[in-house]
């Protein structure tokens, strides 16, 4: 079963705009992590958060870690058209387990 | 410093067929992890094997098996293949010590006929 949930399973903006993206989770745990896939090939690490940090940031990523509702937003700033994408995030629970989400479909249009 | 290696990038097997993946991780790094990522669906774990043993297996059924090298380069094996295991298959390598960043290889997309 997913452990973690992305929503919206789809977005499309227009290059420039900010694009944001959330993930709800069921169990607690130690971190919580934002991958990139492009085109059905390999993951690539965005950022990490630990549970007791409540935002973090990256270049022109944004993170940020609710505990208490079990989500996570993920916002990237001025998109460009090289951001299109899936976006996933992955918890791990504790026991070393990281799970995924079914992603979010990012389009930017040029 | 080389990634993770995964070989074939493409497969196709018939049904009732066995394929066997194989995945290099970075080197020193002790933790191999495999997922299944059918068209359209997110990952599903399937296996965890660090310094050479299966600590954990998702929901799949045991013809889903594989194995650890002493070198901590991995296999996949998945027997009497069905038209549903048709999936992109990602392995992912994590250094040894912790879950911190994972990183992945290009996968291997396996089409069952």
């Amino acid at each position: 079963s997913q452990q973690g949930e992305e929503d919206p399973q789809a977005l499309s903006i227009q290059e420039g705009e900010n694009a944001t993206m959330n993930c709800s989770y069921k169990t607690s745990i130690n971190n919580l992590q934002w991958y990139r896939q492009n085109s059905g090939r390999g993951l690539v690490h965005l950022i990490l958060i630990r549970s007791n940090e409540r935002e973090k940031h990256s270049g022109r990523l944004r993170v940020t870690l609710d505990t208490s509702k079990k989500s996570s937003s993920l916002l990237i700033t001025a998109s460009r058209a090289a951001d299109t994408a899936s976006y996933f995030c992955a918890t791990d629970p504790g026991n070393y387990k990281l799970t995924f989400g079914k992603g979010t479909l990012l389009t930017v249009n040029p | 410093e080389a990634g993770v290696t995964q070989s074939p990038t493409h497969l196709i097997k018939t049904r009732g067929q066995q394929a066997t993946l194989r995945c290099s991780p970075i080197s020193g790094h002790t933790s191999v992890y495999w997922y299944q990522q059918a068209l359209g669906l997110g990952l599903q774990f399937l296996l965890w094997y660090d310094e050479g043993e299966e600590r954990n297996r998702g929901n799949f059924p045991p013809r889903f098996s594989g194995r650890q090298f002493p070198n901590y380069s991995s296999e996949l094996n998945v027997n009497a293949l069905e038209l549903e295991d048709s999936a992109l298959y990602l392995c992912a390598s994590i250094p040894t010590g912790g879950l911190t960043e994972a990183f992945f290889g290009q996968g291997t997309r396996l089409t069952v006929v």
